[in-house]
């Protein structure tokens, strides 16, 4: 199947810094990816959806100026975690969309202190 | 939002047995789709049903789909200590802005040796 990377795996960051999460389709073109978050025991509640060329679609409750979202070419799209706070400390998980199936990152692990 | 929701929430089963997990949802579909998560790691995906299919195997895994009812179940066939995880069910429904996967809370499956 479509091999979807993610970069850092982890990260500790001290409150109020930006950490800056990297999504890549490696083997195939991402029109749209989606950036998910998923706290200890949960599901994941997507975040974002992030189409290549031009703004993210943010879901409800999810702020635009503190998730930034680019999505500048068709294998790679970021999310910058701007002004960490301990509350932001959670699981980041991105997918790209391939013809039917989402293919999942392996995930972020954002740990603020 | 998370319109998917599964029961049970946690199972616990002898290696050999069978695991089956239930899933429902509310809106239209166009496919649901099942995931399995390994503690901490990304989403492996298992198997994909189509709205106009009702049965889908694949290896050990059978999945059903009742549209009248929107529901759906996963069962895992003899079961193995490998295969504790927690699994999500995810919807795919078409909306303007592209379809996108709405994920149910998940079944912790834990399978004793």
């Amino acid at each position: 199947g479509a091999v979807v990377s993610q970069h850092p795996s982890r990260v500790i960051c001290k409150s109020g810094t930006s950490v800056k999460i990297e999504c890549r389709s490696l083997d195939f073109q991402a029109t749209t990816m989606f950036w998910y978050r998923q706290f200890p025991k949960q599901s994941l509640m997507l975040m974002a959806t992030s189409n290549e060329g031009s703004k993210a679609t943010y879901e409800q409750g999810v702020e635009k100026d503190k998730f930034l979202i680019n999505h500048a070419s068709l294998t790679l799209s970021t999310l910058t975690v701007t002004s960490a706070h301990p509350e932001d400390s959670s699981f980041y998980i991105c997918s790209a969309k391939g013809r039917d199936e989402q293919f999942f990152g392996p995930g972020t692990r954002l740990t603020v202190l | 939002s998370q319109q998917g929701e599964e029961d049970p929430q946690a199972l616990s089963i002898q290696e050999g047995e069978n695991a089956t997990m239930n899933c429902s949802y509310k809106t239209s579909i166009n496919n649901l789709q099942w995931y399995r998560q390994n503690s901490g790691r990304g989403l492996v995906h298992l198997i994909l049903i189509r709205s106009n299919e009702r049965e889908k195997h694949s290896g050990r895994l059978r999945v059903t789909l009742d549209t009248s009812k929107k529901s759906s179940s996963l069962l895992i066939t003899a079961s193995r200590a490998a295969d504790t995880a927690s699994y999500f069910c995810a919807t795919d429904g078409w909306e303007t802005s592209g379809s996108r996967l709405t994920f149910g809370e998940g079944t912790q499956l834990t399978v004793n040796p």
